[in-house]
């Protein structure tokens, strides 16, 4: 079975620019969440999607936002991209919504913003 | 309330030896507690996770143990190899009445075992 897919891989923006950046979940996983990883404040929950719903959101500004679509893939959009925003970003599959469900991490997205 | 503690930040072993890594949390509805291992360039990979309701589990050379009462997690990586060089993650998740996956990670250990 393939494992959590994000792309791409590598991204290079403009500050004031926007980003999208997508992610394919394990085949049958219908819950996607999305971290933010910087060497600075670690691993941070960006939010998570179940059923096309988002079920929870970390605190971040709402330059950050997300969406799942029926087939479980997701996308999460950056706008007016700051040079605070350069981090990887990591999505994560999970069979279902609920802690105790394993949740599956892909590569992520570096992105670096200029 | 929010936060996992993990120590220590480095970790220098001998080949074969045990790598200790502890996780401390206050928030008492934390009630899933999963440890990553990440390499360079990779996303972290579920290593072995455990609940509440054990005080240990095992999983080939890898060991949770649990102490409830103390708030405390650790993980243990017995006869430690070369390529178990990596950051490692504790982290925890609250069950929303089974609403969301949010993990809480500890801030990671740089794990390096030398030949």
């Amino acid at each position: 079975k393939a494992g959590v897919t994000q792309t791409p891989r590598y991204l290079i923006k403009t500050r004031g620019q926007q980003v999208t950046l997508s992610c394919s979940p394990i085949s049958g996983h219908r819950s996607v969440s999305w971290y933010q990883q910087t060497p600075g404040q670690g691993l941070q929950f960006l939010f998570e999607y179940f059923s096309e719903t988002q079920r929870n959101k970390g605190n971040f500004p709402g330059r950050f936002s997300g969406r799942q679509f029926s087939n479980s893939r997701s996308e999460m959009n950056v706008s007016t991209l700051e040079l605070g925003d350069s981090a990887l970003y990591l999505c994560a599959s999970s069979l279902v919504a609920g802690a105790g469900y394993e949740q599956y991490f892909g590569p992520g997205t570096r992105l670096t913003v200029t | 309330q929010q936060q996992v503690k993990q120590s220590p930040q480095s970790l220098i072993v001998q080949k074969g030896g045990i790598s200790i890594i502890n996780c401390a949390y206050e928030n008492t509805a934390f009630d899933y507690f999963p440890w990553y291992q990440q390499f360079p360039g990779k996303g972290p990979a579920l290593l072995i996770a455990i609940r509440p309701d054990v005080s240990e589990k095992k999983e080939g050379r890898f060991t949770i143990s649990f102490n409830k009462s103390a708030k405390q997690f650790s993980l243990h990586i017995m006869d430690s190899q070369p390529g178990d060089s990596a950051t490692y993650f504790c982290a925890a998740s609250e069950n929303y009445g089974g609403a969301t996956n949010k993990l809480i990670f500890g801030t990671g250990t740089l794990l390096a075992v030398q030949p």
